[in-house]
């Protein structure tokens, strides 16, 4: 079974601090997805990597940068976070073009 | 504009009922997936199915069952005789060819309670 791990199921941060969310898969997928998902808004995505050290802006990337040196391995980093980054962030991976995504637990991040 | 359209919000269904949820997309693609997923309470979302568009069989997967219909853009969801487990936000989503690197859109999500 595909695996997504995520470093932490919950996070409190204070505003203006570095974040750092990782996410690991263990099935050699080449792409991997970061989102966020807010009540009434549904998922919206932040940036993704179809490749090491290859990465896109998605829909809502301000305030966010990744990070991809390993292929396994995905990092979302918020700069300096800010109260209105309070949400849930899910990562995902997905073999190829067009095939299914899997998805981690997420991480609800509290900013206070 | 919204690529997929999930309209009803949250739906409650007594145990057993038979409960169907709407996806209706929006693609000039010739070539795109659709996928549903649930989420249930824990938070993780769950690949249901995925399909391509060339293919419009329908699908049963226990008592899971889902319609694809082309000419109306719509690929619907059933859940036969629903359980207290069946309780989940199910989101539908869709993917295009054009993009070519698996971006997905997805709707709003159903919220589906399932009352024992």
């Amino acid at each position: 079974d595909v695996k997504v791990t995520q470093s932490s199921r919950y996070l409190v941060k204070r505003t203006g601090e570095k974040v750092f969310l990782e996410c690991v898969q263990d099935m050699d997928h080449e792409n991997m997805f970061w989102y966020r998902q807010d009540p009434g808004l549904g998922l919206r995505l932040i940036y993704f990597s179809y490749d090491v050290k290859m990465k896109e802006k998605g829909d809502i990337p301000e305030g966010y940068s990744v990070s991809r040196e390993k292929k396994e391995r995905f990092s979302l980093i918020l700069e300096s976070a800010s109260t209105n980054q309070t949400s849930m962030y899910l990562c995902a991976s997905s073999r190829s073009r067009f095939s299914e995504q899997f998805f981690g637990p997420g991480t609800r991040l509290t900013v206070l | 504009a919204q690529k997929v359209t999930q309209a009803q919000t949250e739906i409650s269904v007594v145990e057993k009922e038979d409960v169907t949820l709407d996806c209706v997309y929006e693609t000039r693609d010739t070539t795109y997936y659709l996928f549903w997923y649930k989420q249930p309470p824990s938070g993780e979302l769950v690949f249901l199915i995925r399909r391509n568009s060339f293919d419009e069989q329908n699908e049963i997967s226990g008592r899971y069952s889902w319609n694809f219909q082309k000419s109306t853009s719509s690929f619907n969801f059933t859940i036969t005789a629903s359980q207290v487990v069946d309780s989940a936000v199910y989101f539908c989503a869709l993917s295009e060819a054009k993009n070519g690197n698996n971006r997905l859109a997805f709707g709003k999500g159903n919220q589906v309670v399932v009352i024992p």
